[in-house]
């Protein structure tokens, strides 16, 4: 069964920083590209970043608000997404899921997680 | 803020059709495809329509989408209650360079 699994969310004050994983399985995550999404209580949701494979150079590209200060990486001999928060704001709360484009969709993702809630507040 | 716009609510009774619009620009919509997706409460993202007017298996075929120039829509026909979620446009967008998603519209079944 294809799935993604994030873990870490938790409490944490303003400044502080904060890792969150995504376990993949059921498919091949060395090929995969994946992306963090954010959606805040009550509101839309919010690209956060993305992580190319390594056969496609790894690289990756960030949303402006978390620019500096959120960094994406990937450890393929763990099939495990990451995401490490420093600085948090209080406007980082919100629910983070893990997603990707495993099939055929033009690069939209139709594999998501349950998602891993984040509360930043004193 | 999100660049692509969506009223923020549409309505329905069962069976009937129910058109939303997303709005971008020439770096977003016109120049990427666009992907839609549905949101039940209290659950993750659902992939409904990707590249414009493609269904991924399993999406019924009272979804459909479009997509002229800088804007798409989404259409829901023959309405059923279980369709009452929240629904977001996206593409990527070249200025950016990033993934930008639409404002969301809440779907009510009356």
């Amino acid at each position: 069964e294809v799935q993604l699994v994030e873990s870490g969310g938790g409490l944490v004050k303003p400044g502080g920083s904060l890792r969150l994983s995504c376990a993949a399985s059921g498919f091949t995550f060395t090929n995969a590209w994946m992306s963090w999404v954010r959606q805040a209580p009550g509101k839309g949701l919010e690209w956060v970043g993305r992580i190319k494979s390594k056969t496609d150079g790894g690289t990756t590209d960030y949303a402006a608000p978390v620019k500096g200060r959120f960094t994406i990486s990937r450890d393929d001999s763990k099939n495990t997404l990451y995401l490490q928060m420093n600085s948090l704001k209080t406007e980082d709360t919100a629910v983070y899921y893990c997603s990707t484009a495993l099939t055929m969709t033009g690069g939209a993702f139709d594999i998501w997680g349950q998602g891993t809630m984040v509360t930043v507040s004193s | 803020q999100s660049v692509l716009t969506q009223p923020p609510s549409a309505s329905g009774t069962p069976g009937q059709r129910v058109t939303i619009s997303c709005s971008g620009s020439s770096s977003n919509i016109g120049s990427n495809t666009v992907h839609w997706y549905q949101q039940l409460p209290g659950t993750a993202p659902k992939l409904l329509i990707y590249s414009n007017n493609q269904r991924p298996s399993g999406v019924p075929g009272r979804f459909s989408g479009s997509k002229s120039g800088t804007s798409a829509s989404l259409a829901i026909s023959g309405l059923q209650s279980e369709d009452e979620a929240d629904y977001y446009c996206a593409a990527w967008d070249d200025s950016l360079n990033g993934y930008v998603f639409g404002t969301g519209t809440k779907v009510t079944v009356l």
